[in-house]
């Protein structure tokens, strides 16, 4: 079975500071995908980043970049120069390679920036 | 209309009550998901459609019964709720599901109220 793990439920940081948010993996799949979504207040789940198994180099899109380190199952997210628009809930997801499976999600952080 | 469109937005219902939600995808994806998240939970996979055929039920109680009559349309028809049922559903699509690099694009979800 695969599970996500996301050990902080809220974090704060101010306003063109960087963050990282934490996202441990289980999963016995050799090939895998990671993902982080953005949940605004609105309720809508915002694709931000991803990054497969087999990559070696850590994904980067704009101010995020994802942090993988494969032996320790981690696939932090870090958001730099925070903005307040960023403040929303952060999902850690994955999904394995075998037909038909789905995303599944962590409990998520919530990201709290302030100016 | 582009993206994945949910409505209704918000609903509310009694327990005795039938009622259904709808999703629309114009991505041409091949794969549709519905997902419940409840407060302080990570989201739940509910439902898995490939190519309008229905491969994932995750133990998903009767009271909820989806329907794919094509892959652009997915519907989740409710009845007999209870009070814990209410949460925001959210629908999903991608392409062909069982792809690990294949992220999801996700409506606004629909925030559902059993009273």
């Amino acid at each position: 079975a695969q599970k996500i793990t996301q050990t902080q439920p809220g974090m704060f940081v101010q306003e063109k500071e960087a963050v990282t948010l934490d996202c441990t993996y289980d999963t016995s799949d050799q090939s895998y995908g990671l993902f982080w979504y953005k949940q605004p207040s609105s309720g809508e789940m915002i694709f931000l980043i991803y990054q497969g198994s087999y990559d070696e180099q850590n994904a980067t899109e704009g101010r995020y970049s994802l942090n993988f380190q494969k032996a320790r199952k981690s696939a932090n997210l870090v958001i730099s120069a925070s903005q307040l628009g960023d403040s929303a809930m952060y999902f850690c997801a994955m999904r394995g390679d075998q037909a038909g499976t789905a995303l599944i999600f962590g409990k998520g952080t919530t990201l709290s920036v302030s100016s | 209309e582009t993206g994945v469109t949910q409505t209704p937005r918000h609903l509310v219902m009694g327990m005795t009550n039938k009622k259904s939600l709808k999703c629309e995808q114009h991505l041409g994806h091949n794969a549709m998901y519905w997902y419940k998240q409840s407060a302080k939970k990570p989201l739940e996979l509910m439902f898995v459609y490939n190519f309008k055929e229905q491969t994932e039920n995750n133990s998903v109680p009767s009271r909820f019964s989806p329907e794919c009559p094509n892959s652009s349309h997915l519907f989740l028809h409710l009845h007999t709720l209870q009070p814990e049922d209410s949460a925001l559903y959210l629908c999903a699509s991608s392409h062909l599901a069982g792809t690990a690099n294949t992220e999801a694009f996700f409506g606004q979800g629909t925030r559902l109220t059993v009273v």
